[in-house]
């Protein structure tokens, strides 16, 4: 499958721990972009990389949020001190930069933080 | 101020018919706009694009079409199966400007 892969696909965390999700991007794709989804709403946009550049940074929720692509490969999307508002669907997508550019999504990771 | 609308939360279609699922958008920078349907617990799945240079676009039994004047794409469906039962979201893109606008979707469901 060379499809966008996504680590772990769900996660139950209490409320204060740290967590981590990591995304596999397409191979050939250069930029990686992180959204979150909530019920009845659409993704919603958090940050991206171009390679290993962080190009935007400034939607992350709180700075609480951050997010690395060490290597221009895979990415890791870290919540520190989690919350309960933090419950929701992480999506990680990837392209590649050629003008008009498609999205591709993976499958997600959903965190429950009770 | 939401940039993506999409307006009906909620479409029935008998199977064999044609859906017609509505878009409408406020930002002019939009350039680049495209359809994703989505399972429960799964990712959005591309489907279909369209540029803002084009009026519509086709592939197999899906159509988008824009009309920038407006600012109002649909996706057309024809014909509808079960399997096409899922949410779709429309999203819209500046290509000056990276991040994917989607809309909160609109649930399909085909009926036998």
């Amino acid at each position: 499958d060379t499809g966008v892969s996504q680590n772990p696909r769900h996660k139950i965390t209490k409320r204060g721990q740290n967590v981590t999700f990591r995304c596999d991007p397409i191979s050939e794709h250069n930029r990686l972009y992180w959204y979150r989804q909530t019920l009845g709403q659409g993704p919603e946009f958090l940050t991206y990389f171009q390679n290993e550049a962080q190009l935007e940074k400034s939607r992350l929720l709180s700075d609480r949020f951050s997010a690395e692509r060490p290597k221009g490969s895979f990415s890791t999307l870290e919540i520190q001190r989690t919350e309960q508002g933090d419950s929701a669907m992480y999506l990680c997508a990837s392209s590649f930069r050629s003008g008009a550019e498609t999205q591709y999504f993976g499958p997600g990771t959903r965190l429950l933080v009770l | 101020d939401q940039q993506v609308k999409q307006n009906s939360p909620s479409l029935s279609v008998q199977e064999g018919r044609i859906s017609i699922l509505n878009c409408d958008y406020t930002n002019s920078m939009f350039d680049y706009f495209l359809w994703y349907k989505k399972y429960p617990a799964e990712g959005p799945t591309f489907l279909i694009s369209i540029s803002s240079i084009k009026d519509k676009n086709e592939d197999g039994r899906f159509t988008v079409f824009l009309n920038k004047s407006a600012k109002h794409l649909s996706l057309h469906i024809v014909p509808s199966q079960p399997g096409d039962s899922a949410v779709y979201f429309c999203a819209a893109i500046d290509s000056g400007n990276t991040p994917l606008v989607f809309g909160k979707g609109t649930r399909l469901s085909v009926i036998a």
